[in-house]
């Protein structure tokens, strides 16, 4: 696609329930990021993809977080056991690899109740 | 990592030009400096990077202080839709690639 692709753009859910958020990368782009923000608040780094090595998940916030990509396109992120606090827009993006210039999606908007 | 100062928010009249400073007295020599900016509602996106010398886009123009501890994005004339949280962001000298976004300066444009 023109760029890259985030879906839900919504998602309201209750506390407890596991939620999978998708985001389709611009096509070609190897490496793929994983940020949260919450209201107010700058990005907060999750994990990084780069073409078929081991990801950065460093900034995973605990292990109910989890990630993966497959074919080295589309990525998975999966959030298990929600908690109100997981309440945030989780954005995606992408680059060419090399550390360049992020292309982000719109984001997918959480609401745990 | 890297860290950066920059004010909460700025407020600029329409048509007007606006400095944005950006303090990284932290980064490494071979640091990058990205700026974005991030839209109502929207996801960021990138505005301009540099690494010692000016530089400058349709978008924007990046001064980059000779020491490199500090930069200044530029605007030449805000327009309303250039109000959005700008964020200044050198990558982690670890990683190689940007992790986490600060708060930015929420910039204000009024008619």
């Amino acid at each position: 696609g023109a760029g890259v692709s985030q879906s839900p753009s919504n998602k309201v859910t209750e506390k407890g329930k596991d939620v999978e958020l998708r985001c389709d990368p611009i096509s070609g782009h190897t490496a793929l990021y994983w940020y949260r923000q919450s209201l107010g608040q700058g990005l907060e780094f999750l994990i990084y993809f780069q073409g078929n090595s081991a990801p950065d998940k460093s900034g995973l916030p605990s292990d109910r977080f989890s990630a993966e990509r497959t074919g080295g396109s589309v990525s998975t992120l999966t959030i298990q056991r929600t908690q109100q606090e997981d309440s945030a827009v989780y954005l995606c993006a992408s680059d060419s690899g090399g550390g360049g210039e992020l292309f982000f999606g719109e984001g997918s908007r959480l609401t745990v109740l | 990592d890297a860290k950066t100062t920059q004010p909460n928010s700025m407020e600029s009249n329409e048509e007007e030009p606006v400095h944005l400073p950006c303090n990284h007295s932290t980064i490494s020599g071979t640091d990058y400096i990205h700026w974005y900016r991030q839209l109502p509602s929207q996801g960021p996106e990138y505005v301009i990077h540099g690494l010692t010398s000016n530089v400058n886009n349709r978008m924007a123009s990046l001064a980059i202080a000779e020491d490199r501890k500090s930069s200044t994005l530029i605007l030449h004339r805000a327009t309303l839709r250039d109000a959005a949280v700008y964020y200044c962001i050198p990558p982690d000298s670890n990683s190689g690639y940007a992790l986490n976004f600060g708060k930015g300066t929420s910039l204000l444009v009024t008619p």
